[in-house]
């Protein structure tokens, strides 16, 4: 079965800037999950969704930040504007119904906003 | 204090040697903590996972709990070089199944 598929796998953009990063979650995962990483942070949830309902987005840092589900195999981050203190590894996970809290991640988008 | 600690290391063994890393967590209800393994400029992997009943043990893994104390550890037996890598322990805080909390990681490098 293919993993998480995320894209782009690379975004370099200038601040102010409107940004979008998608997510493709395993097929028959029905939750999703936005996370960013960065060094001094490390990894922090950012919102996450159950059967494309966004549940939880109190991790979401400003209203610059906002994500969709429109479908079971489609989400996507959208930063609008974008600033450099935004740059950072932001990784999208999923994991299935039922069973371990087990998360999977995809491989990550590593943005860079000058 | 951070929801979930970890020492940032670096942490270096030398190969075939034991690696025990550690976490500390701020909540007491938490039910779930993970280990997760990321190779430097790669996502993270699940290495094994625990629930507050007890321990666990695969292959050269293993994860301890101690609730007293409110830790977690991963020891590594008979450590090998592919084992060097950033090691990430997450735990479920607040009851909540899927609001994950990572640490900052631990980088461990295993000397040949």
């Amino acid at each position: 079965d293919a993993g998480v598929i995320q894209s782009p796998r690379h975004e370099v953009t200038e601040m102010g800037q409107e940004v979008t990063l998608r997510c493709k979650p395993i097929s028959g995962h029905d939750y999703l999950f936005w996370y960013r990483q960065t060094m001094m942070r490390g990894l922090e949830l950012l919102i996450y969704f159950n059967n494309n309902v966004p549940i939880d987005d109190s991790g979401m840092p400003e209203d610059r930040f906002s994500a969709k589900m429109p479908n079971a195999s489609f989400s996507t981050l959208k930063i609008q504007p974008s600033e450099p203190r935004d740059s950072a590894v932001y990784f999208c996970a999923s994991r299935k119904p039922g069973g371990t809290d087990t998360q999977y991640f995809g491989p990550g988008t590593r943005l860079t906003v000058l | 204090q951070k929801e979930v600690e970890q020492n940032s290391g670096p942490l270096s063994v030398p190969e075939g040697a034991i690696a025990s890393l550690n976490c500390t967590y701020s909540d007491r209800g938490s039910q779930s903590f993970f280990w997760y393994r990321q190779y430097s400029g790669k996502s993270p992997e699940l290495i094994m996972f625990i629930y507050s009943n007890g321990d666990k043990e695969d292959g050269r893994f293993t994860a301890q709990l101690n609730k007293a104390s409110q830790y977690v550890s991963l020891l590594i037996r008979d450590s090998q070089p592919s084992d060097s890598a950033t090691y990430l322990c997450a735990v479920n805080l607040k009851g909540g199944a899927n609001n994950l909390f990572f640490g900052t990681g631990t980088r461990l490098t295993v000397i040949p």
